[in-house]
């Protein structure tokens, strides 16, 4: 069975300081990845995703994230963050990106210091 | 832009009451979910449906079902609802083999 582990419940960025978010997988062929945001009292909005070709996917907001196969990971990274970047982030993996649904792990939540 | 619209943001329903939760998409889309959200739990697949007259149960179907009479519209219905579902409801939709959007989201309180 699919799974997605998150092992930051919470991380804590001053504002401006680089942002790096750990996801790691674990699912039987190649996987579809999404990184998705969600800010209080909001439903989910998709930041960016990967199905195949470069491992290095640029999303929306300045985010980015790199999947590595070897490892199992796909890490959503910001170089330098912003207040407004203050929610709740979910990776998440499916098969042929929704045919069935997607496993999602159970969250980041980013708090940004002044 | 892709619109999944859940007509009722807040919701207080009384323990036993039947409740729908309805959910629309502007984009025929093949696929539609519903997920429920709860703190420290992350995103669960409740029910999806790949057509219409189609559904498929995820992975906490106990205490719910769904209908899908037209391609746009996914209901997802608490026969008999219970406080242990009071929680946040997502509906999403998306076309196989792509991105699934979600709208945003129907808070539900069973008292």
């Amino acid at each position: 069975a699919q799974s997605v582990t998150q092992p930051d419940i919470h991380i804590t960025v001053s504002e401006g300081a680089s942002l790096e978010l750990r996801c790691n997988y674990s699912y039987g062929a190649t996987p579809y990845l999404f990184w998705y945001v969600q800010s209080p009292g909001q439903g989910l909005q998709l930041l960016l995703k990967y199905f195949s070709g470069d491992t290095l996917v640029q999303g929306i907001k300045g985010f980015e994230a790199e999947f590595k196969r070897s490892q199992s990971s796909f890490n959503l990274r910001k170089p330098s963050v912003h207040w407004s970047d203050a929610a709740e982030y979910f990776c998440a993996v499916g098969e042929g990106g929704g045919a069935d649904g997607l496993t999602f792990g159970k969250g980041t939540h980013l708090i940004i210091q002044p | 832009d892709v619109k999944v619209t859940q007509s009722s943001r807040y919701l207080v329903k009384r323990t036993g009451e039947k409740v729908f939760l309805e959910c629309v998409q502007d984009m025929d889309h093949e696929n539609m979910f519903w997920y429920r959200q709860d703190p420290g739990l992350g995103l669960r697949l409740i029910y999806f449906s790949y057509d219409v007259k189609m559904k498929e149960k995820g992975d906490i179907p106990e205490g719910y079902s769904v209908s899908r009479e037209k391609k746009e519209r996914f209901s997802l219905i608490l026969e008999s609802a219970s406080t242990n579902q009071t929680s946040m409801y997502l509906c999403a939709s998306s076309q196989t083999r792509n991105t699934i959007y979600f709208g945003e989201g129907s808070w539900l309180t069973v008292v």
